[in-house]
């Protein structure tokens, strides 16, 4: 069974603050990393797949870093907004060219 | 609009009895999946079907039966061999299962055991 880790679990930040979080994954066999967001009572959406080491990926607000060597990726969120309030997964796919999924980080944004 | 349907959201099953989860995708994808989700878990895999016809076990596939035999449609059925089956079920799909391929989500279904 893969180990893909997600600190932390959860999150309390002020609206405005920066915040970010960490996947980690085995670093043998990597084909992709993806990012979800995943807000209450709604399905989960892609926000990033990344394939390459030292990829980085922006959508707005939040941003992605890949390091496949040493197996994590952080996630960036830039003057959080209560609307970013989510769960945030990530996912690792190896050769088997299924997604293992990490526990996800639980964010809070207060207005 | 175009997107995964999952129905019911909310179910409540006597023990011992089988229960069926119907997916629907109008995307036109060819893969499909089933996950579930525990509480403090992240989501595991159940079943996926890469074709019409075709499906294979994920990692957790005991107790859980699938058909695929419409491109559109993968129910899951949690028959009463499932020991926990109280949980959060995920359906999804995608283009096909390459590296950058997205998967798309529902928006899940719940299933008690009472």
């Amino acid at each position: 069974i893969l180990n893909v880790e997600q600190s932390p679990q959860s999150l309390h930040v002020q609206e405005g603050d920066s915040t970010n979080f960490t996947c980690s994954f085995p670093s043998s066999n990597f084909y992709a990393l993806h990012w979800y967001r995943w807000e209450t009572a709604k399905s989960p959406e892609a926000l990033f797949v990344m394939t390459l080491n030292g990829d980085e990926k922006k959508k707005g607000r939040i941003s992605a870093t890949l390091n496949t060597k040493e197996g994590y990726s952080y996630l960036y969120i830039k003057g959080s907004q209560p609307e970013d309030s989510a769960t945030y997964l990530c996912a690792f796919k190896n050769a088997g060219n299924m997604l293992t999924f990490g526990g996800g980080t639980r964010l809070m944004v207060k207005p | 609009d175009g997107g995964i349907t999952q129905s019911p959201k909310y179910l409540f099953r006597k023990e011992g009895q089988n229960v069926t989860l119907s997916c629907e995708q109008n995307l036109n994808h060819d893969a499909m999946y089933w996950y579930r989700q525990d509480p403090g878990q992240g989501l595991r895999l159940i079943y996926y079907s890469q074709i019409v016809n075709d499906f294979q076990k994920g990692d957790i596939a005991e107790g859980y039966s699938v058909s695929r035999e419409k491109k559109e449609s993968f129910p899951l059925t949690v028959t009463s061999a499932q020991k926990n089956p109280t949980a959060f079920y995920l359906c999804a799909s995608s283009e096909g299962m390459l590296v950058g391929n997205t998967i798309y989500f529902g928006e899940g279904s719940w299933l008690t055991v009472v």
